[in-house]
């Protein structure tokens, strides 16, 4: 039972594009939606999060945007560059009712051509 | 400071063998968490702790055991491995409550059982 669905699996982008990552959530009791960006041979690295009642937040080149009524939300990587080549993962925490997990999609390759 | 910590950095087990996978940090972080990584599953949560001497279990718990006597150490021992156990293993740790989200990863054990 996957939590939190996301797609693509990979995404091929020219530099200078715009990189849109989307992902699902079913639990609707879930408190943040972080995004972490995890290169090769490291950790993964928290990238942006947002709370439920926002339904933007930017940073950078990096955007978040948050439907609640759809369960959806999406990560925007504007004028992509080869450094953002790595694996994204969103992600939903809950800490209420004893809950205390953080859940991940299954993550998005990211290859950006120059 | 360090951050977190794991150690060995690859390790390689026959069936049958246990061995634990060592993990500290030194931000004086309630909540640790261990994940395990496999192409296309994403991070899946296996065991996580909110305190010394409080663990509970995550979403792949079997075959796995941890303890926490202490606020910065949070070992996870394999009791006898099997061959799906081979996977890249990632220890986490954040503050806890609403800023479970922001969690901060090792660099990682590879893990392959023969």
């Amino acid at each position: 039972q996957q939590q939190v669905k996301q797609s693509p699996q990979s995404l091929i982008v020219q530099k200078g594009g715009i990189s849109i990552i989307n992902c699902a959530y079913e639990n609707t009791a879930f408190d943040y939606f972080p995004w972490y960006q995890q290169f090769p041979g490291k950790g993964p690295a928290l990238l942006i999060a947002i709370r439920p009642d926002v339904s933007e937040k930017k940073e950078g080149r990096f955007t978040i945007s948050f439907n609640k009524s759809a369960k959806q939300f999406s990560l925007h990587i504007m004028d992509s560059q080869p450094g953002d080549s790595a694996t994204y993962f969103c992600a939903a925490s809950r800490v209420s009712g004893g809950y205390n997990k953080l859940i991940f999609g299954a993550g998005t390759r990211l290859a950006v051509h120059p | 400071n360090a951050g977190v910590t794991q150690t060995p950095k690859f390790q390689v087990l026959k069936t049958g063998q246990s061995m634990t996978l060592q993990c500290a940090q030194d931000m004086n972080h309630e909540y640790m968490s261990w994940y395990r990584q496999d192409p296309g599953m994403g991070l899946r949560l296996i065991h996580y702790s909110v305190g010394a001497g409080i663990t509970d279990q995550g979403e792949v718990p079997n075959g796995y055991n941890v303890s926490r006597s202490t606020t910065e150490d949070f070992p996870l021992r394999l009791l006898s491995a099997a061959p799906s156990q081979t996977s890249v293993y990632f220890c986490a740790s954040s503050r806890s409550g609403i800023e479970l989200h922001t969690q901060y990863f090792g660099p990682g054990t590879r893990l392959t059982v023969l």
